[in-house]
């Protein structure tokens, strides 16, 4: 159907470990956004992927589409104090007034 | 710019009251939208707009109503609250391409 699966839904790590966020979809995906919510906070955007195999970084952080179009992940190097928060990805209906449904989000804590 | 903004913060309803939960943006958006978060979950759409005069339901639309008779405000009423919609109800507008920007959010609890 319409959903967006993500996983895991919980992560814990140490400061300095690295993090991967999967999100996938039994369809195809025209795009995926992704959004990071502080705690307590409300989604910023962080990123659109578009094509096919697309990679993007923004410094730590390293985000991926897969080739068919039905997966992406997000993966932090390194992590710090400052990245906790949940990392949720969606996916755009542009035909549908760009409405988006989300995943529900991967959780990070961060250990200092 | 204000971005989004909405307006109350908090708020506790009793079973069976109505409220409006008030939703602005001053960026001359024409998509808005209006998303839920139960703890733990993920954002659900409850209705959304794609301009002035024009609504459309989302996900969960049940016990929720909107309009929009201009392009910046964008309220959600909700008639004879219930326990179940106790949640975090977020609003949210984008432009004619690109990604989505929320407000700050309501706690809203129905007791």
């Amino acid at each position: 159907g319409q959903q967006v699966m993500q996983i895991p839904q919980y992560q814990h790590v140490q400061e300095g470990e690295d993090f991967t966020t999967y999100c996938n979809s039994s369809t195809t995906l025209s795009n995926i956004q992704w959004y990071k919510q502080r705690p307590g906070g409300h989604p910023v955007f962080l990123i659109q992927l578009v094509k096919s195999g697309e990679v993007k970084k923004q410094k730590r952080l390293t985000f991926q589409f897969g080739e068919a179009k039905k997966n992406s992940s997000l993966h932090i190097t390194a992590t710090q104090t400052t990245d906790v928060g949940t990392y949720f990805c969606a996916k755009a209906r542009d035909n549908q007034g760009g409405k988006l449904i989300f995943g529900q989000g991967t959780e990070l804590s961060v250990k200092p | 710019n204000a971005g989004v903004t909405q307006t109350p913060k908090f708020r506790i309803l009793k079973i069976g009251q109505s409220m409006t939960l008030q939703c602005a943006q001053d960026m001359n958006h024409n998509y808005m939208y209006w998303y839920r978060q139960d703890p733990g979950m993920g954002l659900k759409l409850i209705y959304y707009s794609v301009g002035a005069g024009i609504t459309d339901k989302g996900e969960v639309p049940n016990g929720y109503n909107v309009s929009r008779s201009t392009t910046e405000d964008f309220p959600l009423r909700l008639e004879l609250a219930a326990p179940s919609q106790t949640s975090v109800y977020f609003c949210a507008s984008r432009p004619e391409r690109g990604e989505q920007y929320f407000g700050p959010g309501t706690r809203l609890t129905v007791t």
